[in-house]
């Protein structure tokens, strides 16, 4: 199985152009996460999904929306994007039943100029 | 508040043992994971600590003290393949997961 798989592997963004992530994950998993990783900082959490149709804010969330409109995709989407969301971002999931080990895609390498 | 400690970076040599340390303050704790980063990869997961103690995988251990909001992840007979960036996370209790900035592995021949 694929598991989790992310598109692009990496992209260069004009500022105030706007960009989807995509993230599909074939488990079957419930839970969905989106975070970015900056050197020197810990994963930090954008936007997450419990189940489909539902969605939930994380630690960083501005800037920054998604939707789940199944339960296999979730992407994320930069309506105006800033050189300050220059990052690495991952998509996450696991199953959603409590204390869950969770799974990461290989990640977006996004630079925004 | 809620956080996460762990050295930014440590150097070993192959073959030794290495302990990498993580503090943390959650509310709600519901665990503690650690994950290895390889560079330019994706998290991949090490270990999980519920209750207080060591668990033991191989070359990996992993310990927790839930009074002192303390874990350790120990490696032992190092290889080259173990450098890497190991990351500690503890789960809220929303099951969220908040990480600390990982700590940078350097294994020298």
């Amino acid at each position: 199985t694929a598991g989790i798989t992310q598109a692009p592997t990496s992209q260069i963004l004009a500022a105030g152009r706007s960009m989807t992530l995509r993230c599909t994950q074939d488990m079957r998993h419930n839970a969905m996460y989106w975070y970015r990783q900056d050197l020197g900082l810990g994963l930090r959490l954008i936007h997450y999904s419990n189940t489909a149709g539902t969605t939930g804010k994380g630690e960083v969330p501005d800037g920054y929306s998604v939707s789940r409109a199944n339960t296999d995709d979730f992407p994320l989407t930069l309506a105006s994007a800033v050189p300050s969301q220059t990052s690495v971002y991952f998509c996450a999931s696991n199953p959603g039943t409590g204390v869950d080990t969770q799974y990461f895609g290989p990640g977006t390498r996004l630079t925004v100029l | 508040g809620q956080n996460i400690d762990q050295p930014t970076e440590m150097t070993a040599t192959e073959g030794a043992i290495v302990q990498i340390n993580c503090t943390y303050q959650t509310s709600g704790f519901n665990g503690l994971f650690w994950y290895q980063q390889h560079a330019g990869e994706a998290p991949t997961f090490l270990s999980y600590n519920v209750l207080d103690g060591l668990e033991e995988k191989g070359r990996f251990s992993s310990f927790l003290s839930r009074s002192k909001g303390y874990s350790y992840l120990l490696l032992k007979e190092l290889q080259m393949k173990d450098s890497a960036s190991y990351l500690c996370a503890s789960m809220d209790s929303n099951y969220q997961l908040i990480w600390g900035a990982g700590t940078k592995l350097i294994i020298k021949p």
